[in-house]
């Protein structure tokens, strides 16, 4: 257990509904990242807080998805309208304040669009 | 752009075999490497990190080692157990403490 806790597990949703994650990081750590993972690749980045802070977010995220990290505490990915090639695992990760510090991770949350 | 390759792909060994993952990147303004241990369908548990300005790092049987200059990593497990199968995934921090992923290496330690 890393500390980094993401509800629920798993989601199974169809195509058109909304669906919306919760990402609780370790409590002292003030960045929070959200990545994406598809069959056999790698994790890739998809917006990350600092603080309340949302600082940056990747060209993967389309108008579709928001995420929110109200009060600096835990953080919510949404998406709506989804499509199938949304079917991915969801990933938070945790980052202290230092610099140069490992990520903590989360079990992550697996969408599939049915 | 950073790009991250892990080779190879897949490995499967037998049980007691020292083995040596690989990853290379493209860009080596890094600040660290980290390696990652991911079962299937888990999140990812971090395994070491190795500051840009180290050349290795050792936990247990696991050692990595870094040449920024090169853009190189390698992940050496000493005696492999079946208990070590699962994906291997190395990761480089850059501006943000934003982590580039390589697709990993899927290891298979058998009987």
């Amino acid at each position: 257990d890393t500390g980094v806790s993401q509800d629920p597990r798993h989601k199974i949703t169809k195509r058109g509904q909304n669906v919306t994650f919760r990402c609780d990081p370790i409590s002292e750590h003030n960045r929070l990242y959200w990545y994406r993972q598809t069959l056999g690749q790698g994790p890739e980045f998809l917006t990350y807080f600092q603080n309340e802070a949302q600082l940056e977010k990747s060209r993967l995220l389309s108008d579709r998805f928001s995420a929110e990290r109200p009060k600096g505490s835990f953080s919510t990915l949404e998406i709506q309208r989804t499509e199938q090639g949304d079917s991915a695992m969801y990933l938070c990760a945790s980052i202290p304040r230092a610099q140069n510090t490992e990520a903590f991770f989360g079990q992550g949350t697996r969408l599939t669009v049915v | 752009k950073q790009e991250v390759t892990q080779i190879p792909a897949a490995l499967s060994v037998p049980e007691g075999e020292n083995l040596v993952l690989n990853c290379s990147f493209t860009d080596s303004a890094i600040y660290n490497l980290q390696w990652f241990r991911q079962d299937p369908g888990k999140g990812l548990t971090s395994l070491l990190l190795i500051q840009s300005s180290q050349r290795e790092q050792t936990s247990g049987r696991l050692n990595a080692s870094l040449d920024k200059s090169s853009g190189r990593s390698t992940l050496y497990i000493a005696a492999s157990q079946p208990g070590d199968s699962a994906t291997y995934l190395c990761a480089v921090t850059g501006t943000a403490s934003k982590l580039t992923f390589g697709t990993g290496t899927r290891l298979q330690v058998t009987l």
